[in-house]
């Protein structure tokens, strides 16, 4: 019963460097998302994909791409990392409410 | 800018006390949701309300959505070291399927 799988758990980039964060769910959901999470600020919405083919800008979009690769698998990338992307990032799939989330992804940029 | 806010942001306490969180909003939600979260985890669900004025009970947790379907409080009865986390909540809105996040709020129950 794995529900959405995100990988990896741990990362450290260095500035300018990029990478592509993975999320995978088997609950046949429709629509997928990618959060950031920083200390009080509570979940912040990157992007969504309310189906497979689609995708569309969140509250904080910028510095972010994305790729709903097919029903089951939404990426995250990052071109160039900035330390002001430093954060644990979640990634949820929902088929109407409520979201799934997966364990995230604690990202650091130096 | 849809806003939800929640308070308190951080909240100590011994085992046995009463607490509520709250979670305000000038923006109606369609529906409002409770989720926990613990350390090294995503958020998990723990109620939704939808209608106004509905009150929801798991076990020692009470739940309540405002009559105006703007505001939602978490209510907690003689809190157990268990119940220690970050607390949630998120409003639903119709108009665009977006869930609106408050920034948390982190429990702390002392034994």
């Amino acid at each position: 019963n794995a529900g959405v799988t995100q990988t990896p758990k741990f990362q450290v980039l260095k500035t300018g460097q990029s990478m592509t964060l993975q999320c995978a769910q088997d609950m046949n959901h429709n629509s997928m998302y990618w959060y950031r999470q920083d200390p009080g600020m509570g979940l912040r919405l990157i992007y969504y994909s309310a189906s497979e083919g689609t995708t569309d800008k969140g509250e904080v979009p910028n510095g972010y791409n994305v790729s709903r690769l097919n029903k089951r698998e939404f990426s995250l990338r990052l071109e160039s990392a900035a330390p002001s992307q430093t954060s644990v990032y979640f990634c949820a799939s929902s088929r109407h409410q409520p979201q799934h989330f997966g364990d995230g992804t604690r990202l650091s940029i130096l | 800018t849809q806003l939800l806010e929640q308070s308190p942001q951080f909240l100590s306490i011994q085992e046995g006390e009463n607490l509520t969180v709250y979670c305000n909003s000038s923006s109606v939600f369609s529906s409002l949701q409770w989720y926990r979260q613990e350390p090294g985890e995503g958020p998990v669900l723990l109620v939704t309300v939808v209608t106004g004025g509905e009150v929801k009970k798991l076990k020692r947790l009470t739940f309540q959505f405002g009559d105006a379907r703007k505001d939602s409080s978490l209510h907690i009865t003689a809190a157990q070291p268990g119940d220690t986390g970050l607390y949630l909540c998120a409003g639903f809105m119709d108009s665009n399927y977006q869930l609106i996040w408050g920034a948390g709020t982190k429990l702390i129950i002392k034994p």
